[in-house]
């Protein structure tokens, strides 16, 4: 079965960028979205079809996938950002990578 | 305003059964395939199973197969998940979600997700 593979942490001091990777074999071709999750909330989808933004999501918020590798970046990160990510594609059914905790110190 | 609302978590014995419910407001459910994902505390999303738009399609991952059953009402609204031969590690967070109809499936909408502890 497919796999996507997160690094488990990731750190950003406020107001630079962080980027947050998901790798899988070829996933450049396939579609990835991205949801944050904040202590104690459901998950929000945050970019879908690799770059687009649903509607209320900021534009610091981007995504791009080429590839082995899609990338959620964080422009000018805010403290509200820190939360978990998780990347998700399609490969015959959903496919989540494991996870990465942003923390903005 | 799109809403889900699951219902039925709760503390249940190894081997029991539980039904949850998913209400489905403020969009025509009928036009969106519908998943249930669950997370177990402190650990990530884990899909379990998928329902098309009206029914006729199910998939399920192999953690649940034979043991969990999806079911929709479109006329009522609902989706639900029938849960039986409950394990521990089946102790999570479980959530309604629905998918967007664009490629790859993202889940535009989530419930506030409700728990189901298995436990003697």
């Amino acid at each position: 079965s497919y796999e996507v593979s997160q690094p488990p942490s990731v750190s950003v001091s406020p107001g630079q960028t962080a980027r947050i990777s998901c790798s899988g074999d070829s996933l450049g071709d396939k579609f990835t979205c991205w949801y944050q999750q904040k202590p104690g909330q459901s998950p929000l989808l945050v970019i879908y079809q690799n770059s687009k933004r649903p509607a209320g999501i900021p534009d610091r918020f981007s995504g791009s996938s080429s590839g082995n590798t899609a990338t959620l970046t964080i422009s000018a990160t805010r403290y509200e950002d820190e939360a978990d990510y998780y990347c998700q594609t399609w490969d015959y059914e959903l496919v989540f990578g494991g996870g990465t905790k942003l923390a903005v110190l | 305003e799109v809403q889900l609302v699951e219902s039925g978590g709760n503390l249940v014995q190894p081997g029991g059964s539980l039904r949850l419910s998913c209400a489905a407001s403020g969009f025509t459910l009928s036009s969106n395939w519908m998943y249930w994902v669950r997370q177990a505390p402190g650990k990530g999303l884990v899909w379990l199973s998928r329902i098309n738009s009206d029914g006729s399609s199910k998939i399920y991952a192999d953690s649940v197969k034979g043991r969990f059953t999806i079911s929709r009402d479109n006329a009522k609204n609902t989706v639900s998940l029938q849960m039986n031969s409950l394990r521990v590690d089946d102790t999570a967070v479980y959530y309604c979600t629905r998918a967007k109809t664009s490629p790859g499936f993202p889940l535009d909408s989530w419930g506030q997700g409700t728990l189901v502890t298995v436990s003697s």
